[in-house]
């Protein structure tokens, strides 16, 4: 059964910095990888998907990447700023019909 | 694009009384559909999903079932809520277009009391 893991589950850090969220998998098998941004009592929001057979995604400040044979994905947000304060999401793929498998997430506050 | 709608938007339930949660999709036809919930302190957790009319696969054995009636919509219900059942339960489907990328719904905060 996958297993989905994100370290850290917290973090708080002053606006303007580099941060790397991580996130690992058990079943290397996977067709997808997809990162969500979850604001508190809201819904999900799409940030980034990679396929299985890409390395990375980019889309602005964000930066995922994916090395599927050895569990891993990364996602980078450079510059952070207090509106990137929320919770992220990793979930995984196994190429069925049935849905994904999610992280507990990482909460992240940007310090102004 | 589509758009996924879940009714109602927040819900306060005694234990012991019955459940209807609907979650309806537009600009899109015959898409996958899936239930999760987010419980306290626990990651996003897979209920049920479904391919089709009258199609249901259920993940996790538990007090809830699920229904689907017509091709965007999907009914999450229990005849008689638990404590256990309190949860931010959110609707998906796959967005169209090819990316295979999921897509939720605003969701539906359940309080059992």
């Amino acid at each position: 059964k996958q297993e989905v893991t994100q370290i850290p589950a917290a973090l708080s850090v002053p606006e303007g910095e580099n941060l790397v969220l991580n996130c690992s998998f058990t079943d290397s098998a996977i067709y997808n990888l997809q990162w969500f941004r979850q604001d508190p009592g809201k819904g999900l929001t799409s940030l980034l998907l990679i396929q299985s057979s890409q390395r990375e995604q980019t889309s602005g400040r964000l930066n995922a990447s994916l090395d599927k044979s050895s569990g891993r994905s990364t996602l980078y947000i450079a510059a952070s700023q207090p509106g990137d304060s929320a919770t992220y999401l990793c979930a995984v793929e196994g190429g069925g019909a049935d849905g994904l498998t999610f992280g507990k997430g990482t909460h992240l506050i940007i310090q102004p | 694009s589509q758009t996924i709608h879940q009714w109602p938007a927040t819900l306060v339930q005694p234990v012991g009384s019955p459940l209807s949660l609907e979650c309806t999709v537009e600009g899109t036809s015959n898409p996958n559909l899936y239930w999760y919930r987010q419980a306290a302190g626990r990651g996003l957790q897979l209920l049920f999903y479904s391919v089709g009319i009258g199609q249901i696969s259920s993940e996790v054995p538990q007090n809830l079932s699920a229904s689907r009636p017509q091709d965007r919509q999907f009914i999450l219900s229990s005849k008689k809520l638990l404590l256990s059942d309190s949860g931010f339960y959110l609707c998906a489907c796959y967005r169209t277009g090819g990316r295979y990328e999921q897509y939720f719904g605003p969701g539906t905060r359940l309080t059992v009391t």
